[in-house]
């Protein structure tokens, strides 16, 4: 059974860069058919999709963040990572990592969610 | 502002029926069977319970069932249970800049 999970700082000072990594656990990240990606929940908002990734490396970003977020993966390690430069208190949220199923067009494996906290 | 229209919260009482409905355009609800739907429980991952509209992944109860009239999708869960208890996305495939937007989420109350 294929399980996500999320790891990095839960604290990142303003104008710093968020760095958090994805660890495929269960299956492999190489095996194609589905994507890779990262989702925030701002506290007691909705869901905000961020970017995804394929295996192949290639990436789509939500336009709104695109200047500021990298999506990379790392199939030796099964693990996907983001990126989120020049944060302020507005990036401040729960960050997901889910898979999305090209046949299903939809999230189905979540992680747990890492909370980030923007401050100084 | 979410992309997807909801209601803010919807109730029942046990053993009832509640439809949750998800608004959104021709751009993405109305133009894609790819709708899905979410259930979240407070600080919790959410939850696949629908996708491409009306399928059910393994594991989630019958009780659950998802339509879509044009513009509009709808997710119903019948003989309502204290634990259906949570917060309820939709989302969507779009043809606008990003390829899913979400609805603001609806809370669901079990009386």
């Amino acid at each position: 059974q294929v399980q996500l999970q999320e790891s990095g700082p839960g604290l990142v000072k303003p104008s710093q860069t968020l760095s958090l990594t994805c660890t495929v656990s269960g299956g492999s990240i190489s095996s194609g058919g589905y994507y890779w990606s990262w989702i925030r929940q701002h506290p007691g908002k909705g869901l905000e999709w961020i970017g995804y990734i394929y295996y192949s490396g290639s990436t789509y970003y939500n336009p709104s963040l695109k200047s500021r977020v990298t999506i990379s993966v790392d199939t030796s390690k099964n693990q996907f990572s983001l990126k989120l430069s020049s944060v302020t208190a507005a990036d401040t949220a729960v960050y997901y990592c889910a898979r999305e199923a090209s046949s299903e067009r939809a999230f189905d494996i979540w992680g747990q969610g890492t909370m980030v906290t923007v401050s100084s | 502002q979410s992309a997807l229209t909801q209601p803010a919260s919807v109730s029942g009482s046990p053993g009832q029926s509640i439809t949750i409905s998800c608004t959104g355009t021709s751009s993405d609800v109305g133009g894609y069977n790819y709708v899905s739907w979410y259930q979240q429980h407070p600080g919790k991952a959410p939850k696949l319970m629908i996708y491409d509209v009306s399928n059910r992944p393994s594991g989630v109860p019958d009780r659950f069932s998802g339509s879509k009239s044009g513009n509009t999708a709808s997710l119903t869960i019948s003989g309502l249970q204290a634990e259906d208890e949570a917060d309820y996305y939709c989302s969507s495939y779009t043809s606008s800049s990003i390829p899913w937007v979400f609805g603001g989420g609806t809370k669901l109350t079990v009386l």
